[in-house]
């Protein structure tokens, strides 16, 4: 079975300091990658995907992330944050034969602080 | 428009009460899905629709029950509902079900059941 595993439930970090938020996923086949992130009571927005291609994926606010299939992660990256970036990540994957389902992490609660 | 809408906000109800959930877009998408949020956890999939029709069920219990009137409609019906029923209740769409395309989520109705 698919899994998600991000590995921290919360990082604080510093205003303008950069931020990295780790993802494992488990599987024995292609897959399809995914970030959201959810802002306090909203609903989930995406930031970006890894369908195939470049490994170094550019989203939208400045974040990027990198496929690194050998070590199945896809971990997501800011250089300088912002008080706005405070809320909650969730990594996903879905398989192409599984109808877009998608398995999230457990999330990481990012809290930017001044 | 990339927007999915959702009604209502909130939602207080008592548990022999019936109530229904509504989802709308207008982006032309064919696969449409309820997702269970419960506080501080990841979004668990609960139905998906594509064109029209019932694809997935992930076992959710018959107090539960889909709709989908037409393209751009999504309803959940809810009866007899349980406390821990409790939960955002998010709704998305994608162009299909095709696990590259992506799903674009509504703000979420917040049920509580009482």
């Amino acid at each position: 079975a698919q899994s998600v595993t991000q590995l921290d439930s919360q990082v604080p970090v510093f205003e303008e300091a950069p931020v990295e938020l780790r993802c494992n996923y488990s599987s024995s086949v292609s897959v399809y990658l995914f970030w959201y992130v959810q802002y306090p009571n909203q609903g989930l927005q995406l930031l970006l995907k890894y369908l195939s291609g470049s490994t170094l994926v550019k989203g939208i606010n400045g974040f990027e992330a990198e496929f690194n299939k050998s070590q199945t992660s896809f971990h997501l990256r800011k250089p300088s944050v912002h008080i706005s970036d405070t809320a909650e990540y969730f990594c996903a994957v879905s398989y192409p034969a599984a109808g877009n389902k998608l398995t999230f992490g457990g999330g990481t609660r990012v809290l930017v602080k001044p | 428009d990339t927007e999915v809408t959702q009604t209502p906000k909130h939602l207080v109800m008592g548990m022999t009460n019936k109530k229904s959930l509504k989802c709308e877009q207008h982006m032309g998408h064919r696969a449409m899905y309820w997702y269970k949020q419960k506080a501080k956890k990841p979004p668990e999939l609960m139905f998906v629709y594509s064109y029209e029709k019932l694809s997935i069920n992930e076992s959710v219990p018959s107090r539960f029950s889909p709709e989908c009137p037409n393209s751009s409609l999504l309803n959940l019906h809810l009866h007899a509902l349980q406390p821990e029923d409790s939960a955002l209740y998010l709704c998305a769409s994608s162009q299909t079900t095709g696990g590259f395309t992506e799903a674009f989520f509504g703000q979420g109705t917040r049920l509580t059941v009482v």
